[in-house]
Formats: structure tokens, sequence, C-alpha cells
């Protein structure tokens, strides 16, 4: 049983579109949650990540939204390029690292 | 810096046969973890070491065995590979186990069991 829903399980966007992946949990000890992006062929890499008491972080185009009273944190991704086209996770970290099923981006040029 | 090698990248095995992952980590972090990455189930986390001569069962850990052999190195073992067990295989280490600390993956193992 996954500790961290996630979806879509995939999408796929215009260039200069918006992506927007979202995340849930119930676990309450968890208190780092991270992004990772893969693409084919490699391991994971951490993109962006968030603690519980901000609401909103933003590294250039990527900005992780955080509801803590909803459990429920979003990533998204402005201005999407070809070069964004990966798949995402979301994950959670109490003693170890929980991940999300993964959302597979296409940004169509 | 190599970060995160593991060895080797591709493997093909007929069930029942046995088989060990090396996994090697050059950024003298305490933690290292082994994943499996399955279509539509994310990353599952198979065992962590937390530190130098410490193991633990993670969420998938049947069928797998596991040895730290020094801060550096990290090893999975199949002793009898069934078909489920065909996946991608992650080695990845982190700073410490918890606290937010940054996972740095290696580029995974790919194995079929036949």
């Amino acid at each position: 049983q996954q500790q961290v829903k996630q979806s879509p399980q995939s999408l796929i966007v215009q260039k200069g579109g918006i992506s927007i992946i979202n995340c849930a949990y119930e676990n309450t000890a968890f208190d780092y949650f991270p992004w990772y992006q893969q693409f084919p062929g490699k391991g994971p890499a951490l993109l962006i990540a968030i603690r519980p008491d901000v609401s909103e972080k933003k590294e250039g185009r990527f900005t992780i939204s955080f509801n803590k009273s909803a459990k429920q944190f979003s990533l998204h991704i402005m201005d999407s390029q070809p070069g964004d086209s990966a798949t995402y996770f979301c994950a959670a970290i109490d003693y170890k690292l929980s991940f999300g099923a993964g959302t597979t981006v296409t940004v169509r040029a | 810096n190599a970060g995160v090698t593991q060895t080797p990248k591709f493997q093909v095995l007929k069930t029942g046969q046995s088989m060990t992952l090396q996994c090697a980590q050059d950024m003298n972090h305490n933690s290292m973890y082994w994943y499996r990455q399955d279509p539509g189930m994310g990353l599952r986390l198979i065992y962590y070491s937390a530190s130098e001569g410490t193991t633990d069962k993670g969420e998938v850990p049947n069928g797998y065995n596991v040895s730290r052999l020094n801060k550096r190195e990290f090893s999975l073992r199949l002793e009898s590979a069934a078909p489920s067990q065909t996946s991608v295989y992650f080695c990845a280490s982190s700073e410490a186990a918890s606290g937010g600390y940054e996972q740095y993956f290696g580029p995974g193992t790919r194995l079929t069991v036949t």
C-alpha cells in the first residue's frame, strides 16, 4: 500500500504550457517532501523539496505548493519545455523515503 | 567524484539462480538504500543501512539479503531468483537516514529473471 498517492499517471502538455502533478499522504510523521525527476535509463535525481512549515517553494520554473491541513502537495512546471519530458516522483520522508507511483510528462514542441 | 556506482548494468538470470548486485558511493555518506522500480509502482524500498554496521528491512525485503561491507559499499543478494524479481534495481545513498537529506541514486541495474 503506497503511503503517497500521486496523480495523474501521465500527462501531455504543449511547449510553454503548465504541467501540474498532485500528491496526497496520510502519515503525519512525514517531515520532508522532495520531488525527483527521472530520465529514461537514469536514476532519479532530486528536483526540488519542501518542509511542511512552508506553503510554497519556487525554483526557476518549478514550484511546489503544500497544503498541510489537506495533506496534499503539488508540483507545477511553468513554461514547460521539451527537455522537461521525464517521469516525476513525489516522495515523503519520515525515517525513510516513500515514493508516489510517478507521472510521465511529455512536452510536445 | 563518481557518486553512486552500480554493477552490473544488465543481467539475465534463470529461475533459481543467485546473484549479487554491487553498489559503491564515494561521497562519504552514512546511509545507503536498495530500491526496486516497477511500472506503475514507483520505487519501493527493499533494504536500507542507516549507518555502517546496521541494516534494516524496507517495504519489500522478501527474497533479498544485503551486506553493508564498509561505509562505501552496500550489496544486494538474490539467493534464488524468481520471475517476480524482474525489475530495475537502484542503489542510493544519503548523508543521514532522515531529516530531509537528499538521496543520490545510481544508474540502476536492469534484471530479468526467466
